[in-house]
Parts: structure tokens; sequence; C-alpha cells
């Protein structure tokens, strides 16, 4: 089944060290690629997107991600976590393209900073 | 702050009501995007307008349905509601509507069904 899927549903980190959160798809052509981040009770944020070309892409905040065809992921990355950091990260894909105009998001992972 | 509001911020209603959600996009952006996000279904979309239109439809229920007016604002229709749709219903605009911009979140509507 197409799917998007975010096997890590919560993450504990430490201030200042390094930090992968994983995103699958499953979709057969490329499809538009997204990170969202969600602050406790506020709306979302758009981190960073992909649609076609260097694969390493950079976001705000200091986040990027790489798209990885043959595994068909894309795993957001950040060098040095901050407190600020603690929130919830959401992967999204717009399958085909973008040619339904519709984003399939994950389940979201729980990102803690411990001090 | 994305610009972009949603009223009101909490609302609570009984099951068999009608609610109304209203959501005002970035000035400038055309389209609107209303997104459902449960502990059982996740985050999903709903229904997305463009310039007044209709332009995807997600998971909308029957029950629900929306309108996007001439100045832009949108307003999300949920009627004979059900305990399963205690929510918090996401608006987001963006430029031209296509998948490619960048989708402005507001902070959300919380609705709770008992």
């Amino acid at each position: 089944a197409q799917s998007v899927t975010q096997p890590d549903i919560h993450i504990t980190v430490s201030e200042g060290a390094s930090l992968e959160l994983r995103c699958n798809y499953s979709y057969g052509a490329t499809p538009y690629l997204f990170w969202y981040v969600q602050s406790p009770g506020q709306g979302l944020q758009l981190l960073l997107k992909y649609f076609s070309g260097d694969t390493l892409v950079q976001g705000i905040k200091g986040f990027e991600a790489e798209f990885k065809r043959s595994q068909s992921s894309f795993n957001l990355r950040k060098p040095s976590v901050h407190w600020s950091d603690a929130a919830e990260y959401f992967c999204a894909v717009a399958p085909y393209g973008g040619a339904t105009n519709k984003l399939i998001f994950g389940t979201g992972t729980l990102l803690a900073v411990q001090p | 702050d994305s610009g972009v509001t949603q009223t009101p911020k909490h609302l609570i209603t009984a099951t068999g009501q009608r609610v109304t959600l209203r959501c005002s996009p970035r000035s400038g952006d055309l389209s609107v995007y209303w997104y459902q996000q449960s502990l059982d279904q996740g985050l999903q979309f709903l229904i997305q307008y463009y310039n007044g239109e209709e332009r995807a439809k997600g998971n909308i229920l029957e029950r629900f349905s929306a309108q996007q007016f001439p100045d832009l604002h949108s307003e999300l229709n949920l009627s004979s509601l059900e305990l399963g749709d205690s929510a918090l219903y996401f608006c987001a605009s963006s430029v031209s509507g296509h998948i490619s911009d960048t989708q402005y979140f507001g902070p959300g509507t919380r609705l709770t069904v008992l």
C-alpha cells in the first residue's frame, strides 16, 4: 500500500548532539517531499522541501534532508540540536510528482531534547 | 505568526450538532487548504480551494463541507457531529495553490464533541 512511514515515534537527544529523523515512502514515481515541524500548541511550519535536482536540501533553522531514491527515503538531519528544537516533526509526500495536489503526512516523530 | 488566522480557537459542542470553522488566509494567498489532526487518524488533508473553486479533495466526510468566499476567507462546516470528529482542524494558505508552494498553517481550531 502507498504510505509515508516515520519509524520513530519518539526520540530523545542531548542538546548539542546530532539528529537524524527517518522518513520512507512507498510511491512509484518520485513524489514531492516535505518536512514540517509542529511546536506545542501551534500549527505546522515548513522546514524544507524537495522536488528534483540536488538530493541534499537545506532548510530553515539549520536543518537539512537528503533524498535517496534507492532507499525511498528522505531523512531529516541537524548537526547540533538546540533545546528549542523540541517539537513534533512530520514528513509529508505529494505523490506522483505533485499531480494530485494532496499532501500525505507520516505519523510524526516527537523529539525531546535533554539539557 | 504565519499570517493565517483561524476562529474560534476552541469549540465544545454536542453530538449531532453543526459547527462552522473560519479561516482567513495570508494577504495575497489565493488558495486555502483544510486539514484534520486527530490521535486516531493523524494529520489528514481534507479539501483545497483556489480562488473560490474547489481544487482538490481528500478524506473529507460527506457530513463536512467547505467553501471559499470572494474575499478569500474559507469556512469548514461540520454537521451531525460524532465523538470521533473531535480533533484539531488546521487551515493553511498558499499563493498559487500548486502543491510546490509553501503552505502556511494557522494555529488551528480544537473541536471537542461531547
